[in-house]
């Protein structure tokens, strides 16, 4: 299977600041990856598919960049909505595999 | 509007079962993919199982294979889990998500239905 490893664990930033979190693969995935952004007792949101392409009606502020084994998701100016805990996967190989999840919190 | 609405989530005894149901409204159901991804309590997102449009490719992660059947009901634009020989371990909430038009990913998410296997 597929190792999915994001970096930091815990990230504490202070609003307007710029975000980079880190995700880095055991084995190449290509482009094959998405980003997911989750609040407290909610589901997960689809940031970033195919490494780069934002869904529709994701802020500019959140871009994904990177391929083969090190992608990396940025925000631009973090906004007092964008704490969360953000998570990579790759779809590129069965099956499916999720990083552990970076957590954007409040300094 | 997409929406996704699980349900049958309950507590159980380990080696139970349960089905869980996933109901779909405001796109083509029978056009898309549908996964189930389960969360344990205070832990990361685990994809569990895959169907295809039409039900003919299905997969499951290791961790639930032979023990969880994924199925659907295009006519009723439904999904299912049937889970036997609950284990402690499948403790979690499932959420059901469709697949992306482009890709593997999970582009649309239900809210999840909690699942709890304990004695």
């Amino acid at each position: 299977d597929i190792v999915m490893t994001q970096s930091p664990a815990t990230l504490s930033v202070s609003p307007g600041e710029r975000v980079t979190l880190s995700c880095r693969a055991s084995q190449s995935v290509s482009s094959n990856l998405a980003w997911y952004q989750q609040k407290p007792g909610q589901a997960p949101r689809l940031l970033i598919y195919g490494a780069s392409t934002r869904d529709t009606g994701i802020p500019g502020r959140f871009s994904g960049s990177g391929s083969g084994t090190e992608l990396t998701l940025t925000i631009s100016s973090l906004q007092s909505e964008d704490f969360a805990v953000y998570y990579c996967q790759q779809y590129h190989k069965w099956p499916w595999t999720f990083g552990q999840g970076t957590k954007v919190e409040i300094k | 509007e997409v929406q996704l609405v699980e349900s049958g989530g309950d507590l159980v005894h380990p080696g139970g079962s349960l089905r869980l149901s996933c109901a779909a409204s405001g796109f083509t159901f029978s056009s898309y993919s549908m996964n189930w991804v389960r969360q344990a309590p205070g832990k990361g997102l685990e994809w569990v199982s895959y169907i295809s449009s039409s039900s003919s490719t299905i997969h499951y992660a290791d961790s639930v294979k032979g023990r969880f059947t994924i199925s659907r009901d295009n006519a009723k634009n439904s999904l299912y889990l049937q889970m036997n020989s609950l284990r402690d371990e499948d403790t979690a909430v499932y959420y059901c998500a469709s697949s992306g038009w482009y890709g593997y990913y999970f582009d649309y998410w239900g809210q999840g239905t909690l699942v709890t296997v304990s004695s």
